[in-house]
């Protein structure tokens, strides 16, 4: 049972578009979401988070938002940037006592110059 | 500062042979976590150790162990290979078990099994 949905497998946009990756969860229970990037050889690197007692969050080009009623988030990326070619995954946990991550499939995104 | 250090990175098994991998964490960070990352189905969860305790386990079956030592460092053991298994694995850090943030991983280790 997937409880973190990504159910786009990838997505190319254009240098300097905003690329919007989105998210699905099932489990209600889930109140801590985080998006990660990976490149290639590498392991995964922490991008954003986002608590459920907020809608949105702001990291420079990149922003998250939480829609809790639907269970969806999204990531949004402007502008995008050729080194924004990635793997992007999606992951959920309960806040606690715990650093459990449930992740998604991932997303590539492919920023065309 | 180090980061995360997984050994092997890469490593050839036949089925049924056993494997361990092994995991330094950022010095300071006494939680580790496992994943496995397979094209199909993601990262899945493996197991946590805090202060060389399991905390937390995923739906794994018992052919997947792991251990944390009072350094930090820890290793996952697979044995009785199978072709599925066949996966990177990820270990990741954190100051303690309560996720305030983000967890940070190593390079993987890739495991093929033949």
């Amino acid at each position: 049972d997937q409880q973190v949905k990504q159910n786009s497998p990838s997505l190319s946009v254009q240098e300097g578009r905003i690329s919007i990756l989105n998210c699905d969860y099932t489990n209600s229970m889930f109140d801590y979401f985080l998006w990660y990037k990976k490149y290639p050889a590498e392991g995964p690197t922490f991008l954003i988070s986002i608590s459920s007692i907020k809608d949105k969050n702001e990291d420079g080009r990149f922003t998250v938002f939480l829609n809790k009623s639907a269970k969806h988030l999204s990531l949004h990326i402007v502008p995008s940037q050729p080194g924004d070619s990635a793997v992007y995954f999606c992951a959920a946990t309960q806040s606690g006592a715990n650093s459990k991550l449930t992740f998604g499939k991932g997303i590539t995104l492919s920023v065309r110059p | 500062k180090a980061g995360v250090t997984q050994t092997p990175r890469y490593l050839i098994k036949t089925r049924g042979q056993q494997v361990t991998l092994s995991c330094s964490p950022i010095s300071g960070h006494r939680s580790v976590s496992w994943y496995q990352q397979t094209p199909g189905q993601g990262l899945q969860f493996l197991f946590e150790y805090f202060s060389e305790t399991q905390r937390n386990k995923g739906n794994f079956p018992g052919r997947f162990s792991g251990r944390q030592f009072s350094n930090s460092r820890s290793e996952m053991n697979v044995s009785t290979l199978e072709l599925g298994d066949s996966a990177l694995y990820l270990c990741a850090s954190s100051l303690g078990p309560r996720l305030i943030g983000e967890l940070f991983f190593g390079e993987g280790s890739r495991l093929t099994v033949l």
